[in-house]
């Protein structure tokens, strides 16, 4: 079975700032895919960030770019220039390409605040 | 695109009770999967369905608990019996065909007294 592992369970990070949040997964498969995502207090979660596994190049959307090293089963995600907006529950999620759903299995997630 | 809706936000229930929560999911999206997110955990799979057809199902879902999506539309996830044990909240997502970014709702909150 899949493990997603987050061994951070609270970070903090001054206003522009940067701050990586750290996960690690166990998986046998070779294609799969991994996110991180973004929970603020009391609303809906929001993709931050998707890595294709059979891609070497890391994934980059805007101030969010994460590290990907499949050997290490290691994907962690960097913040960059941290806005007081940025503060939520990061998860980190792996899907395994081969089952047709696509299900997700999360991480316990890592609780980021931005200290202005 | 009003994006996932869940209702209610909030459900108190006493124990034994049946619950029903809805999910509308973002139009045209064929993929709907709910969510189980207890205090300080990070979300678990219970079920999915493409279209109509629920295609898989968590060890999770106990026989307590149905989930259907007639039409291929909105879901609704059904609880019978409630224990004390239900008491968590609730996340629907939807996806559109051809991707696998899960659009989530904002989720319906159970508290089982």
């Amino acid at each position: 079975a899949q493990t997603v592992t987050q061994s951070q369970p609270e970070m903090s990070v001054q206003e522009a700032e940067t701050v990586t949040l750290s996960c690690t997964y166990d998986t046998s498969e070779s294609d799969y895919y991994l996110f991180w995502y973004k929970q603020p207090p009391s609303r809906q979660m929001i993709l931050v960030i998707r890595q294709e596994a059979y891609k070497q190049q890391n994934a980059t959307e805007n101030r969010f770019s994460v590290n990907f090293q499949k050997a290490a089963k290691s994907f962690s995600l960097k913040i960059s220039d941290s806005q007081l907006g940025d503060a939520a529950m990061y998860f980190c999620a792996y899907a395994y390409s081969g089952a047709g759903s696509y299900q997700l299995t999360f991480g316990k997630g890592t609780k980021l605040s931005v200290i202005p | 695109d009003t994006g996932v809706s869940q209702n209610p936000r909030h459900k108190i229930t006493k124990r034994g009770q049946n619950v029903t929560f809805r999910c509308d999911p973002i139009s045209e999206h064929n993929r709907l999967y709910w969510y189980r997110q207890t205090l300080g955990q990070g979300p678990e799979f219970l079920t999915y369905f493409q279209n109509e057809a629920q295609l898989e199902k968590s060890r999770l879902l106990s026989d307590r608990f149905s989930a259907e999506r007639p039409k291929g539309s909105f879901s609704t996830l059904e609880i019978q019996r409630t224990e004390q044990g239900d008491s968590a909240m609730y996340l629907c997502a939807s996806s559109a065909p051809g991707t696998n970014i899960q659009y989530f709702g904002a989720g319906t909150r159970l508290s089982v007294l």
